[in-house]
């Protein structure tokens, strides 16, 4: 079955670096667009970032783009998300997703998140 | 870029019938996927291209799409579908991916 593992969340003071990563089984993971998406605690789903089946292609959400940075290793069947100059408003479960086509559309696969929490 | 409008709140009695609705600008012309999350846990997929149904998921949940509303709607409401339901659709012209807001289901 397909399972989503995230890991690599936690505990960090604004404008400093976290990595998460995704470890992906139980289907083809080069053949799929994987998606980061974030819940603020008590808040609704915000897409986050999307890579396409290789890597080639990527899209970030406004608020994000130019300090966060999606990526993948297709032989390690891992999914990445760096992110930098951390702000409080970062403050989420941030969910690893897989579309169900080679780039993106929708999700049908969601892992179970990892609580990152910017804070001083 | 585009915007989906959901209500914060429905409630429904239980064996009735739940509809969550999903609008945005001529909203018909997109395909429109819907998602359910259970109180902490992630969210599952339960309709996608406005009205398709994984094998899993009961035939009660069912969905629509014309103009500028998207639907779904929940046959014989049971206790366990209380959850938040989330619409979703892809947005050609920011080449995005957009979440409504989200509604909460309140089964009494």
């Amino acid at each position: 079955q397909v399972q989503l593992v995230e890991s690599g969340g936690g505990v960090v003071q604004p404008g400093r670096s976290l990595r998460l990563s995704c470890a992906a089984s139980g289907f083809t993971f080069s053949r799929n667009g994987i998606h980061w998406v974030r819940q603020a605690p008590g808040k609704g789903l915000e897409w986050v970032a999307v890579i396409s089946y290789d890597g080639t292609k990527v899209r970030y959400e406004d608020s994000v783009k130019g300090r966060f940075t999606i990526s993948r290793d297709n032989l390690k069947n891992t999914l990445y998300l760096q992110m930098n100059s951390l702000r409080t408003e970062d403050t989420a479960i941030y969910y690893c997703a897989k579309d169900w086509s080679g780039s993106w559309d929708y999700i049908d696969y969601w892992g179970q998140g990892t609580l990152v929490t910017v804070s001083s | 870029s585009f915007v989906l409008t959901q209500p914060p709140s429905v409630s429904v009695a239980p064996g009735q019938t739940a509809r969550i609705t999903c609008a945005g600008n001529n909203i018909g012309a997109k395909r429109v996927h819907w998602y359910q999350q259970r109180p902490g846990q992630a969210p599952v997929l339960v309709v996608y291209d406005n009205s398709g149904r994984r094998s899993e998921i009961p035939e009660r949940f069912s969905g629509s799409n014309s103009g500028n509303t998207a639907a779904l709607t929940i046959s014989r409401v049971e206790a366990g579908d209380e959850a938040d339901y989330y619409c979703q659709v892809w947005d050609s012209s920011s080449d995005h991916v957009i979440f409504g807001g989200g509604t909460k289901l309140t089964v009494l």
